[in-house]
């Protein structure tokens, strides 16, 4: 299976600056088929991202992904209050589908 | 808007089955191009994907369940199940029901629910 290791673990910043987390594949992603979602407590997860690029409906466009192959990274530009949360990739390349250990984003 | 809600025993015993249901409403399970998932998280810990069903009932595992997990449909009701035999303390988790829009990322997820195996 495809392991997907996220960086950093914890990512402490302000709100208004800019915020860039990683995700790296242990074997290429086929087709980048890579998603991005954010989780806040007691919520389930929501889809940010999809295809490595795409944003989904209702994402505001301070959110880009990008990358290809192994490494994908998620942009967050001008944090707001509410983006601060733990996000995850995951991948659909390849069965089974795997997803990232998080990266949680706090207040500084 | 599709929406979906899972239901189900908070409590299991161990060596016992888990059984959990989520039922879809705002759109019919048998539309096309959507396979229907579980995935489940472990207390403040990440995701992992159990398996997925399309409407007509072919189904796919996470082989890490090591074939505990079978997972049903039911499209005259509009839901589909999860059971997971001989469950242990290492199976408490909130389990969430997803869709997944092809070619497979996950679009709409259910509020999820705390299954805790305890004797």
């Amino acid at each position: 299976e495809i392991v997907l290791t996220q960086s950093p673990g914890t990512l402490s910043l302000s709100p208004g600056e800019g915020a860039t987390l990683s995700c790296r594949a242990s074997q290429s992603v086929s087709s980048s088929y890579l998603a991005w979602y954010q989780q806040k407590p007691g919520q389930p997860p929501r889809l940010l991202i999809y295809g490595a690029s795409s944003r989904a409906t209702g994402i505001p466009d301070r959110f880009s992904g990008s990358g290809s192959g192994t490494d994908f990274t998620l942009t967050i530009s001008r944090l707001e209050p509410e983006d601060f949360a733990v996000y995850y990739c995951h991948q659909y390349g390849s069965s089974p589908y795997t997803f990232g250990q998080g990266t949680k984003l706090e207040i500084k | 808007q599709v929406q979906l809600q899972e239901s189900g025993p908070g409590l299991v015993k161990p060596s016992q089955t888990l059984s959990l249901t989520c039922t879809v409403s705002g759109g019919s399970i048998s539309s096309g191009g959507y396979y229907w998932n579980w995935i489940r998280q472990h207390p403040g810990k990440g995701l992992e994907w159990i398996g997925n069903i399309y409407y007509s009932g072919g189904s796919y595992y996470n082989p890490s369940l090591k074939s505990r997990a079978t997972i049903s449909v039911d499209t005259s009701k509009n839901y589909f199940s999860l059971k997971l035999s001989s469950v242990t303390a290492a199976d408490t988790a909130v389990y969430y029901c997803a869709r997944v829009r092809r070619p497979g990322y996950f679009d709409y997820w259910g509020q999820g629910t705390l299954v805790t195996v305890s004797s």
